[in-house]
């Protein structure tokens, strides 16, 4: 099926270990993007990537790092995580940056717990 | 930047009631405003979007009123069903997405009383 597949589902880290979160979207879309969600904070965007070779911070960049592999790849990095850093992580992505329709596709989400 | 506001933050109705949650924006520039839909353990997905030129939009149970003089929009769920359950988010965007995509509020929590 079509759309935006995060990996992994679930994780667990002590505090200062790295890890990456990886993104594919099979859709052909240009831009993808990288939130977090917390209780009572909705959606905030933490970095995103216009098109290939492109990467852009967002609201809440700090402590974190993206790579914007291929055109069907975005992934996240964690390079010390930190318990501020708990939380679950979706990628999500859209046709174009300008393109007429705004819709943005969601994985399924990556739920991080750092201890 | 864009600010997006959303209430309430958890909403409880009797099943066939309606329901509406509400939304104000701060940027006068946007103008498309899409609802999400989060059910437990997935990811948010669209139910029904608005742009600035049409004042409502329906869908078959939900609807969506949009106020650009006021900055507000609402959505409507009329006749309520179990499967309504589930955390609804308002965001808002200039047309073409811009720098950052969509603004999200902060979720409202639906419930669905038996």
């Amino acid at each position: 099926n079509a759309g935006v597949t995060q990996t992994p589902k679930f994780q667990v880290l002590k505090t200062g270990q790295s890890m990456t979160l990886q993104c594919a979207q099979d859709m052909n879309h240009n831009s993808m993007y990288w939130y977090r969600q917390d209780p009572g904070m909705g959606l905030r965007l933490i970095y995103y990537s216009a098109s290939e070779g492109t990467t852009d911070k967002g609201e809440v960049p700090n402590g974190y790092n993206v790579s914007r592999l291929n055109k069907r790849e975005f992934s996240l990095r964690l390079e010390s995580a930190a318990p501020s850093q708990t939380s679950v992580y979706f990628c999500a992505s859209k046709a174009g940056l300008y393109s007429g329709a705004n819709v943005l596709t969601f994985g399924a989400g990556s739920r991080l717990t750092v201890l | 930047g864009e600010n997006v506001e959303q209430h309430p933050s958890t909403l409880s109705v009797q099943e066939g009631d309606s329901a509406v949650i509400k939304c104000t924006y701060s940027d006068s520039a946007s103008n498309y405003f899409p609802w999400y839909k989060q059910e437990l353990g997935k990811g948010p997905q669209l139910i029904i979007d608005i742009r600035s030129n049409v004042g409502e939009k329906k869908d078959q149970r939900i609807a969506v009123t949009l106020n650009k003089t006021a900055k507000h929009f609402s959505l409507h769920i009329t006749e309520t069903q179990p499967e309504d359950s589930a955390v609804y988010f308002c965001a808002a965007s200039k047309r073409g997405g811009g720098a950052d995509g969509l603004t999200f509020g902060k979720g409202t929590h639906l419930i669905i009383q038996p």
